[in-house]
């Protein structure tokens, strides 16, 4: 069964400043992996898809990376604002060939102007 | 615009009192899903559906019911809801599960 972990649950950065959040899977054989964002009281927004032929996938100043080997994807978020404050969570297919998605608990984020 | 709508936003009921939660979405995606999201066990995939009359169990299916007669719309029906069904629920769809999953803007349901 694919386990998702994300940490840490929470994450307190000063404006301005690189980030990465972590992302680790139990099953690596996957097809693709997401991010999300998640506003307090809102739904999730897909932020990057990476296909598993991927290494890297980038969208302004976001790049999620996966290493299928080693069972971990990054985001990375290049001068962070305080707008970015928001929880990121990750998911995975539950296996290859089964179309459910399991998601990690999230990363809450927060930017300190 | 594209989007993926559900309804009510919020909902208060009591034990036993049938209710249904309606997703509709205007992308002609195939793929349809449900979760439910309760603190400390993140997003759990209830039901989903690859196509019409093509639906099956997610993570945490039990006590729900879910039916996908027009490609736009999967209602998820709960027949006699119980407090531990008290969570945030969100619909999403996609083109395929191997694409992006655009997700509705929750329904929080509170049962008595």
């Amino acid at each position: 069964k694919q386990e998702v972990t994300q940490i840490p649950a929470a994450l307190s950065v000063p404006e301005g400043e690189n980030l990465v959040l972590n992302c680790s899977f139990t099953d690596s054989a996957i097809y693709n992996l997401q991010w999300f964002r998640q506003d307090p009281g809102k739904g999730l927004t897909s932020l990057l898809l990476i296909q598993s032929s991927q290494r890297e996938q980038t969208s302004g100043r976001l790049n999620a990376s996966l290493d299928k080997s080693s069972g971990r994807s990054t985001l990375y978020i290049a001068a962070s604002q305080p707008g970015d404050s928001a929880t990121y969570l990750c998911a995975a297919p539950a296996n290859f060939g089964n179309e459910k998605l399991t998601f990690g608990t999230g990363t809450r984020l927060t930017i300190i102007p | 615009e594209a989007q993926v709508t559900q309804n009510p936003r919020y909902l208060i009921t009591v034990t036993g009192k049938k209710l249904t939660v309606t997703c509709s979405q205007n992308m002609n995606h195939e793929y349809m899903s449900w979760y439910r999201q309760d603190p400390g066990l993140g997003l759990r995939q209830i039901y989903y559906s690859m196509n019409v009359e093509v639906t099956d169990k997610g993570d945490v299916p039990e006590g729900y019911k879910v039916s996908r007669k027009e490609k736009r719309n999967f209602p998820l029906i709960l027949e006699s809801p119980s407090p531990n069904q008290t969570s945030l629920y969100f619909c999403a769809s996609s083109s395929g599960n191997r694409e992006t999953q655009y997700f509705g803007p929750g329904t929080r349901l509170l049962v008595l």
